[in-house]
Formats: C-alpha cells, structure tokens, sequence
C-alpha cells in the first residue's frame, strides 16, 4: 500500500546539537527519497535526496541516509542552528504510478539557542 | 523570477461559491500538480498533468476540476466550495515524463479559508 511513517512529529533540541528524524516506506520499489523543509507560512523546499542506487548522501550540514533492506531513510542534521526551525518532510514515490510522491506526516523541528 | 507562481495567495469566500486559482511555471517541466495541506500539516496529492495530460486523480471530490491549457499552467476550479475545503493549496511542477522521478518544486500556495 501507500504509506510513509515519519518519527518523531516533534523534535526538541539545543543550538548546535545533532538531530535526526527516520522515515519507513512500505513500496519496496520505491527508488527516490526527497527531504522537504518547510518554514512556518511558507512553501515546501526540497533540501536532499537520495536516490536507491546510493546509501548515504551528505550536502554541508545535511545527510541522508537509506536502507533499502529495511525500507528505511534517515535525515541528519548537524550543529543545528536556530534557522533550521522548521516542518520537514520525507517523501517516497508510489510505484503504482507516475512519480506520485507519498509524504509522511512532518516533523516540526526546533532549535533553542 | 518565481520559479512556480500561485494566485491569488489568499482567498476568503462563502460557502457555496465556486472559485479559481491559478499556477504557472517558468521552469519548463513537464509535470505539474495540485496538493492540499490541511490545518494538521499533511500533504497529500490532488491531481498531476503531464503535457496537458491528467496522469494523476486521486480520490478527490468532482466538485474539484483541474484545466492545463499547456504544460506550463495547471490552474484549479472548485465549485460549491464547502467549509471542509479550507486549506492550503500547493501547485508543483517536475521535469520529465510521468515515470521519472524528479525532484518537485513547490508554489507559494494558495490559502484558502471558507466563511
């Protein structure tokens, strides 16, 4: 079927601190993994992806992480600013058709100075 | 320029109007869609065109009938709106075919409150 799970829906931490928010698909053949950032009133921006054929992709502050084997993909953030305070999204396409992208629920991330 | 550009960005009307809004993309993809994000946040596809094409009908009510005059603009009609209609509505866009999985690039939304 079509499902995303998104843990934690909420994540707490201190300015500078790591965080790290895990998404299952359920869609063994699904072979592209979007992170979407979306701050308070604004559009969703896509920040990483990761594509199947790959296990970890990192871009500065930001990895990615996937295991196919499990269907699991991770989002890392390092030395968390309070500027990465935010809504974040996983995603992963349903193979059933036509690059239709299956959002989990968000995770509202804040960073305390 | 705005990559994906939505109008109006709000929107406050009466239950039982029928209203429009409006997207178009300068990127030359060949994708383009419509979500809905609820008051919880949730994103959820709508409708998807592909070269004018409707490639993606999720269950959606029939009062909600999306028009791609060509691949660059998918605008959105909604007839009888209803108090469960408020929302915010995304319009994205993607290149290449139905297939690809491409990265998508959102519209500022369009916010819609029913009175």
């Amino acid at each position: 079927g079509e499902n995303v799970e998104q843990h934690p829906s909420t994540l707490s931490v201190q300015e500078g601190d790591s965080a790290v928010i895990k998404c299952t698909y359920s869609d063994s053949a699904s072979n592209y993994f979007p992170w979407y950032k979306q701050e308070l009133g604004k559009r969703p921006q896509l920040i990483i992806d990761i594509r199947s054929n790959v296990g970890e992709k990192k871009d500065q502050r930001i990895a990615v992480t996937l295991n196919k084997t499990a269907k699991h993909f991770s989002l890392h953030i390092t030395e968390t600013q309070p500027e990465d305070s935010a809504v974040y999204f996983c995603a992963a396409p349903f193979s059933g058709g036509y690059n239709k992208l299956i959002f989990g629920a968000g995770t509202r991330l804040a960073v305390h100075p | 320029d705005t990559a994906v550009s939505q109008t109006p960005k709000y929107l406050v009307t009466q239950m039982g109007n029928d209203k429009s809004i409006k997207c178009e993309q300068n990127l030359g993809h060949d994708t383009m869609y419509w979500y809905k994000q609820d008051s919880k946040k949730f994103l959820k596809i709508m409708f998807s065109y592909n070269n004018k094409e409707l490639i993606i009908n999720e269950t959606v009510p029939n009062r909600f009938s999306p028009k791609s005059p060509d691949k660059a603009h998918l605008n959105l009609h909604i007839n009888s709106l209803e108090l469960g209609d408020s929302a915010v509505y995304f319009c994205a866009s993607s290149q290449g075919t139905a297939y690809s999985n491409q990265p998508q690039h959102f519209g500022d939304g369009t916010r819609l409150s029913i009175l």
